[in-house]
């Protein structure tokens, strides 16, 4: 069955520093990658993600993230971070053809200390 | 892009009443629309899948009974929570993807979700 790990439930960082968020994913096949941010009693809002093609995929907010085929891992950067940057960081899979059923990951909340 | 928005934002209601949820696609066809619920600091589940004009499909060990949906229109899904309890109470979001004029989007869009505490 599909499933999504998020390792970290919660990662504290200093404004400026960089980031890395961990996702391990679980699939027969090669998925299509998603990570999601959600700001506190707000909706879903796509970072980016991944279908084919080159294997670093920038995404909104200076985000990226890097699929490891042999690692099965979609983890998630960006170099500095910013105070706005605080919210819960979700990591999602989701069958080839399209984003429509995804399985999303427990999340991780991320606090930025000034 | 696209804007899916959600009504109520919250709602407070007693134990034993129902609750009707709303999701609308703004700006586009929403042929699928998906509902999913958050328990606090959890995951997104996704509860059922619905499509224009068809019966929605529900994930295992959700109960249709308790959660109607429908999905009357190509902008509009509603969650009805049937005679609520407190166990009910938790933050429902659905996302919906479809159509915009002649494309296919396929991309999935979030409403802002909606908070239902239950007395």
């Amino acid at each position: 069955a599909q499933s999504v790990t998020q390792p970290d439930i919660h990662i504290t960082v200093s404004e400026g520093a960089s980031l890395e968020l961990r996702c391990n994913y679980s699939y027969g096949a090669t998925p299509y990658l998603f990570w999601y941010v959600q700001s506190p009693g707000q909706g879903l809002q796509l970072l980016l993600k991944y279908f084919s093609g080159d294997t670093l995929v920038q995404g909104i907010k200076g985000f990226e993230a890097e699929f490891k085929r042999s690692q099965s891992s979609f983890n998630l950067r960006k170099p500095s971070v910013h105070w706005s940057d605080a919210a819960e960081y979700f990591c999602a899979v989701g069958a080839p053809g399209g984003y429509n059923k995804l399985i999303f990951g427990a999340g991780t909340r991320l606090a930025v200390h000034p | 892009g696209a804007v899916v928005s959600q009504h109520p934002s919250w709602v407070i209601c007693k134990s034993g009443t129902s609750v009707k949820i709303e999701c609308r696609s703004l700006d586009f066809q929403a042929t699928t629309m998906f509902w999913y619920r958050q328990f606090p600091k959890q995951s997104l589940m996704l509860m059922a899948t619905s499509n224009e004009g068809s019966k929605a499909t529900y994930e295992q060990g959700v109960e249709k009974d308790k959660f109607l949906i429908n999905h009357a229109s190509l902008t509009l899904s509603t969650l009805t929570v049937t005679s609520a309890h407190p166990e009910d109470s938790s933050f429902y979001i659905c996302s919906a993807t479809g159509t915009s004029g002649s494309s296919n989007t396929g991309e999935l869009f979030f409403g802002e979700g909606s908070r239902l505490t239950v007395l």
